[in-house]
């Protein structure tokens, strides 16, 4: 079983849909959790960061998080073409520690159609 | 945020030479960078974590002696890829955490023919 595992997809939606990214991780005692887009030809961008059980939102992008479930998600409202893009769900497994590896999943690749 | 950068962004080399890429923090200093690769259409892979002051700490399968880590001052990591070869070709990108989060440089494309 893979420590990180997403929908490899891809996913397609159409503009000014709301497109929901889903990642679900092995380690229990994991406490950090990030999710990054990463243009083709491009280096990881980090676009939120959760701790706590619950959602947050930073504009259009929710990220929810259940600690219980195992389970952390990534919503983008009012998708744009722009958001086209591969989406790498990563988990901190070392209790939250600031110098921790990351542990990434393989990725979901979304493409937001006009 | 927080501002990583990378040197150079794309290199080719010929088989056989040594290649050094930089990894800066520009912003913020940083005790452990960490230094991945990826090749085209799959994740990243941990290479190795790099420690301010000391000995980086190695993944399994990867090469200390090939993959040389240096972390000499609290914003500067450098990678050396000894004796390159064509299966070294990859793109390597490095990170820098501040405030409990990681940042990416823009990463550096190795071609080696």
């Amino acid at each position: 079983q893979k420590e990180v595992e997403q929908n490899s997809g891809p996913l397609s939606v159409p503009e000014g849909a709301i497109a929901s990214l889903n990642c679900t991780y092995s380690d229990r005692v994991s406490q950090s959790f990030f999710w990054y887009r990463q243009y083709s030809g491009k280096s990881p961008e980090l676009i939120m960061s959760i701790y706590s059980n619950g959602d947050k939102e930073d504009g259009r992008f929710t990220a929810q998080l259940n600690k219980a479930s195992q389970y952390v998600s990534l919503l983008i409202r009012d998708s744009q073409p722009s958001d086209s893009a591969t989406y790498l769900c990563a988990v901190n497994p070392a209790g939250g520690t600031s110098y921790g590896k990351l542990t990434f999943g393989q990725g979901t690749i979304l493409t937001v159609h006009p | 945020g927080a501002v990583v950068s990378q040197h150079p962004s794309r290199v080719i080399c010929k088989s056989g030479t040594s290649v050094k890429i930089e990894c800066r923090s520009l912003d913020f200093q940083a005790t452990t960078m960490f230094w991945y690769r990826q090749f085209p259409k799959k994740s990243l892979m941990l290479m190795a974590t790099s420690n301010e002051g000391s000995k980086a700490t190695y993944e399994q399968g990867v090469e200390k002696d090939k993959f040389l880590i240096n972390h000499a001052s609290l914003t500067l990591s450098t990678l050396t890829v000894t004796s390159a070869h064509p299966e070294d070709s990859s793109f390597y990108i490095c990170s820098a955490t501040k405030d409990y989060e990681q940042y990416f440089g823009p990463g550096t494309r190795l071609t080696v023919t």
